[in-house]
Protein backbone atom coordinates (compact mmCIF):
# COMPACT_ATOMS: atom_id res chain seq x y z
CA UNK A 1 0.00 0.00 0.00
CA UNK A 2 1.07 3.55 -0.72
CA UNK A 3 0.83 6.58 1.74
CA UNK A 4 2.01 10.44 1.41
CA UNK A 5 2.94 12.37 4.88
CA UNK A 6 3.68 15.71 4.64
CA UNK A 7 5.25 16.67 7.76
CA UNK A 8 4.07 19.93 8.53
CA UNK A 9 0.76 21.77 8.24
CA UNK A 10 2.09 25.26 7.39
CA UNK A 11 5.23 26.27 6.50
CA UNK A 12 6.03 30.42 7.60
CA UNK A 13 8.80 31.92 6.35
CA UNK A 14 10.51 35.30 5.74
CA UNK A 15 10.71 36.47 1.88
CA UNK A 16 14.33 36.34 0.74
CA UNK A 17 14.66 33.25 2.97
CA UNK A 18 14.76 29.35 2.14
CA UNK A 19 11.73 26.93 1.71
CA UNK A 20 11.68 23.58 3.26
CA UNK A 21 8.27 21.62 2.61
CA UNK A 22 8.65 17.95 3.88
CA UNK A 23 7.36 14.88 2.44
CA UNK A 24 7.43 10.91 4.00
CA UNK A 25 6.17 7.96 1.75
CA UNK A 26 5.81 4.75 1.39
CA UNK A 27 5.13 2.71 -1.70
CA UNK A 28 4.97 -1.28 -2.70
CA UNK A 29 6.50 -0.30 -6.32
CA UNK A 30 9.09 1.88 -7.49
CA UNK A 31 6.81 4.82 -7.30
CA UNK A 32 6.78 8.14 -9.32
CA UNK A 33 6.21 11.45 -7.00
CA UNK A 34 5.08 14.64 -7.85
CA UNK A 35 4.88 18.54 -6.16
CA UNK A 36 1.85 20.06 -7.05
CA UNK A 37 0.93 23.93 -5.88
CA UNK A 38 -2.32 25.37 -5.48
CA UNK A 39 -2.77 29.00 -5.25
CA UNK A 40 -6.01 30.54 -4.20
CA UNK A 41 -9.11 29.07 -6.02
CA UNK A 42 -7.23 27.58 -8.26
CA UNK A 43 -6.27 24.53 -9.78
CA UNK A 44 -3.00 22.15 -8.98
CA UNK A 45 -0.17 23.22 -10.70
CA UNK A 46 2.66 20.48 -11.59
CA UNK A 47 6.22 22.10 -9.44
CA UNK A 48 8.50 18.82 -10.44
CA UNK A 49 8.56 15.04 -11.07
CA UNK A 50 10.61 12.36 -9.97
CA UNK A 51 10.07 9.10 -12.19
CA UNK A 52 14.14 7.55 -11.38
CA UNK A 53 16.65 9.43 -13.77
CA UNK A 54 18.04 11.65 -11.29
CA UNK A 55 17.61 11.83 -7.34
CA UNK A 56 18.13 15.72 -7.82
CA UNK A 57 14.66 16.80 -9.87
CA UNK A 58 14.79 20.81 -10.79
CA UNK A 59 11.32 22.36 -11.01
CA UNK A 60 9.98 25.60 -12.03
CA UNK A 61 10.07 28.65 -10.20
CA UNK A 62 13.58 27.94 -8.72
CA UNK A 63 12.38 24.84 -6.37
CA UNK A 64 13.55 21.68 -6.34
CA UNK A 65 13.25 18.22 -4.48
CA UNK A 66 15.31 15.11 -3.61
CA UNK A 67 14.60 11.91 -3.82
CA UNK A 68 16.12 9.95 -0.66
CA UNK A 69 15.12 6.10 -0.98
CA UNK A 70 16.97 5.12 2.43
CA UNK A 71 15.20 7.53 4.06
CA UNK A 72 11.43 7.14 1.98
CA UNK A 73 11.66 11.02 1.88
CA UNK A 74 11.28 13.64 -1.14
CA UNK A 75 11.29 17.05 0.14
CA UNK A 76 10.81 20.59 -1.24
CA UNK A 77 13.10 23.32 -1.33
CA UNK A 78 14.01 26.82 -2.65
CA UNK A 79 17.08 28.93 -1.93
CA UNK A 80 15.21 32.48 -1.28
CA UNK A 81 11.20 32.78 -1.27
CA UNK A 82 9.57 35.27 -2.92
CA UNK A 83 6.07 36.56 -1.69
CA UNK A 84 4.31 34.79 -5.11
CA UNK A 85 5.12 31.39 -3.46
CA UNK A 86 2.48 31.35 -0.73
CA UNK A 87 0.18 28.36 -1.61
CA UNK A 88 -0.55 25.39 -0.90
CA UNK A 89 1.61 22.34 -1.99
CA UNK A 90 1.23 18.80 -2.02
CA UNK A 91 3.34 15.77 -2.46
CA UNK A 92 1.62 12.84 -4.50
CA UNK A 93 3.07 9.59 -5.28
CA UNK A 94 2.03 7.94 -8.35
CA UNK A 95 1.92 3.79 -7.62
CA UNK A 96 1.97 1.91 -11.15
CA UNK A 97 1.67 -1.51 -9.41
CA UNK A 98 -1.87 0.36 -7.71
CA UNK A 99 -2.88 1.87 -10.92
CA UNK A 100 -3.59 4.58 -8.56
CA UNK A 101 -2.78 8.14 -6.68
CA UNK A 102 -2.44 9.46 -3.68
CA UNK A 103 -1.88 12.73 -2.68
CA UNK A 104 -0.64 14.28 0.90
CA UNK A 105 -2.53 16.20 3.22
CA UNK A 106 -0.78 19.66 2.35
CA UNK A 107 1.28 22.23 3.59
CA UNK A 108 0.32 25.69 3.32
CA UNK A 109 3.66 27.96 2.77
CA UNK A 110 3.03 31.40 4.48
CA UNK A 111 5.81 34.22 2.89
CA UNK A 112 5.75 37.30 5.43
CA UNK A 113 7.23 40.32 3.62
CA UNK B 1 -5.58 24.91 -25.80
CA UNK B 2 -7.78 24.53 -23.18
CA UNK B 3 -6.60 21.60 -21.23
CA UNK B 4 -8.57 20.66 -18.41
CA UNK B 5 -12.67 22.01 -18.56
CA UNK B 6 -14.81 21.52 -15.36
CA UNK B 7 -18.21 22.92 -15.33
CA UNK B 8 -20.03 24.14 -13.52
CA UNK B 9 -17.91 26.08 -11.22
CA UNK B 10 -20.19 26.53 -8.61
CA UNK B 11 -22.89 24.92 -7.69
CA UNK B 12 -25.81 24.92 -4.81
CA UNK B 13 -28.02 21.57 -4.72
CA UNK B 14 -30.71 20.28 -1.74
CA UNK B 15 -30.04 16.90 -0.23
CA UNK B 16 -31.47 14.39 -2.55
CA UNK B 17 -31.34 16.10 -5.54
CA UNK B 18 -28.97 14.61 -8.51
CA UNK B 19 -26.56 16.47 -10.44
CA UNK B 20 -23.31 15.52 -13.03
CA UNK B 21 -20.33 17.96 -12.76
CA UNK B 22 -18.50 17.54 -16.52
CA UNK B 23 -14.90 17.08 -17.02
CA UNK B 24 -13.95 17.59 -20.48
CA UNK B 25 -9.91 17.50 -21.98
CA UNK B 26 -8.69 18.39 -25.37
CA UNK B 27 -5.71 16.56 -25.09
CA UNK B 28 -6.12 13.68 -25.72
CA UNK B 29 -4.98 11.92 -22.65
CA UNK B 30 -6.01 8.23 -21.26
CA UNK B 31 -6.13 8.61 -17.82
CA UNK B 32 -8.19 10.70 -16.22
CA UNK B 33 -9.42 11.00 -12.48
CA UNK B 34 -11.89 12.77 -10.03
CA UNK B 35 -10.96 14.43 -6.33
CA UNK B 36 -12.83 15.55 -3.43
CA UNK B 37 -10.62 18.11 -1.43
CA UNK B 38 -11.37 18.40 2.04
CA UNK B 39 -9.84 21.21 4.37
CA UNK B 40 -6.50 19.25 5.99
CA UNK B 41 -7.08 15.74 4.04
CA UNK B 42 -5.45 16.99 0.58
CA UNK B 43 -7.17 15.58 -2.44
CA UNK B 44 -8.53 12.29 -2.13
CA UNK B 45 -9.51 10.20 -5.39
CA UNK B 46 -13.17 9.10 -5.93
CA UNK B 47 -13.19 7.52 -9.11
CA UNK B 48 -10.64 6.82 -12.23
CA UNK B 49 -10.20 5.89 -15.98
CA UNK B 50 -7.64 4.58 -18.12
CA UNK B 51 -8.63 4.90 -21.20
CA UNK B 52 -12.56 5.05 -22.59
CA UNK B 53 -14.98 2.09 -21.28
CA UNK B 54 -12.66 1.57 -18.26
CA UNK B 55 -13.41 3.18 -15.03
CA UNK B 56 -12.73 2.12 -11.37
CA UNK B 57 -12.98 3.58 -7.76
CA UNK B 58 -10.74 4.90 -5.35
CA UNK B 59 -10.21 5.79 -2.22
CA UNK B 60 -13.82 7.50 -1.94
CA UNK B 61 -16.24 6.26 -4.44
CA UNK B 62 -19.74 5.87 -2.64
CA UNK B 63 -21.98 7.91 -3.79
CA UNK B 64 -20.84 8.64 -7.05
CA UNK B 65 -20.97 7.34 -10.12
CA UNK B 66 -18.70 7.70 -13.39
CA UNK B 67 -18.67 6.79 -17.36
CA UNK B 68 -16.03 6.89 -20.09
CA UNK B 69 -18.21 6.91 -23.29
CA UNK B 70 -15.45 8.67 -25.00
CA UNK B 71 -11.45 9.82 -24.08
CA UNK B 72 -12.54 13.62 -24.07
CA UNK B 73 -15.19 13.03 -20.82
CA UNK B 74 -15.40 11.88 -18.09
CA UNK B 75 -18.83 13.20 -15.95
CA UNK B 76 -19.38 12.67 -12.39
CA UNK B 77 -22.49 12.06 -11.54
CA UNK B 78 -24.02 12.72 -7.97
CA UNK B 79 -26.81 10.24 -7.38
CA UNK B 80 -28.29 11.40 -4.42
CA UNK B 81 -26.65 14.54 -2.85
CA UNK B 82 -25.85 14.40 0.46
CA UNK B 83 -24.29 17.73 2.80
CA UNK B 84 -21.03 14.80 3.42
CA UNK B 85 -20.30 15.70 -0.46
CA UNK B 86 -19.82 19.34 -0.09
CA UNK B 87 -16.46 19.98 -1.47
CA UNK B 88 -14.49 21.09 -3.96
CA UNK B 89 -14.01 18.29 -6.67
CA UNK B 90 -11.23 18.40 -9.02
CA UNK B 91 -11.14 16.58 -12.42
CA UNK B 92 -7.71 15.76 -14.06
CA UNK B 93 -6.00 14.10 -16.94
CA UNK B 94 -2.45 12.71 -18.11
CA UNK B 95 -0.92 10.85 -21.10
CA UNK B 96 -1.13 7.66 -18.79
CA UNK B 97 -0.61 6.66 -15.06
CA UNK B 98 2.65 7.65 -13.85
CA UNK B 99 2.70 11.24 -15.74
CA UNK B 100 2.17 14.62 -14.26
CA UNK B 101 -1.48 15.72 -14.43
CA UNK B 102 -3.42 18.10 -15.74
CA UNK B 103 -6.28 19.76 -13.46
CA UNK B 104 -9.23 21.86 -14.13
CA UNK B 105 -10.16 25.00 -11.98
CA UNK B 106 -12.33 22.94 -10.07
CA UNK B 107 -16.40 22.78 -8.81
CA UNK B 108 -17.08 24.54 -5.50
CA UNK B 109 -20.51 22.16 -4.85
CA UNK B 110 -22.38 23.09 -1.79
CA UNK B 111 -25.07 20.90 -0.29
CA UNK B 112 -27.81 22.22 2.01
Amino acid sequence: AQSVTQLDSHVSVSEGTPVLLRCNYSSSYSPSLFWYVQHPNKGLQLLLKYTSAATLVKGINGFEAEFKKSETSFHLTKPSAHMSDAAEYFCVVSDLGGFKTIFGAGTRLFVKA
Amino acid sequence: NAGVTQTPKFQVLKTGQSMTLQCAQDMNHEYMSWYRQDPGMGLRLIHYSVGAGITDQGEVPNGYNVSRSTTEDFPLRLLSAAPSQTSVYFCASSYSLGQPQHFGDGTRLSIL
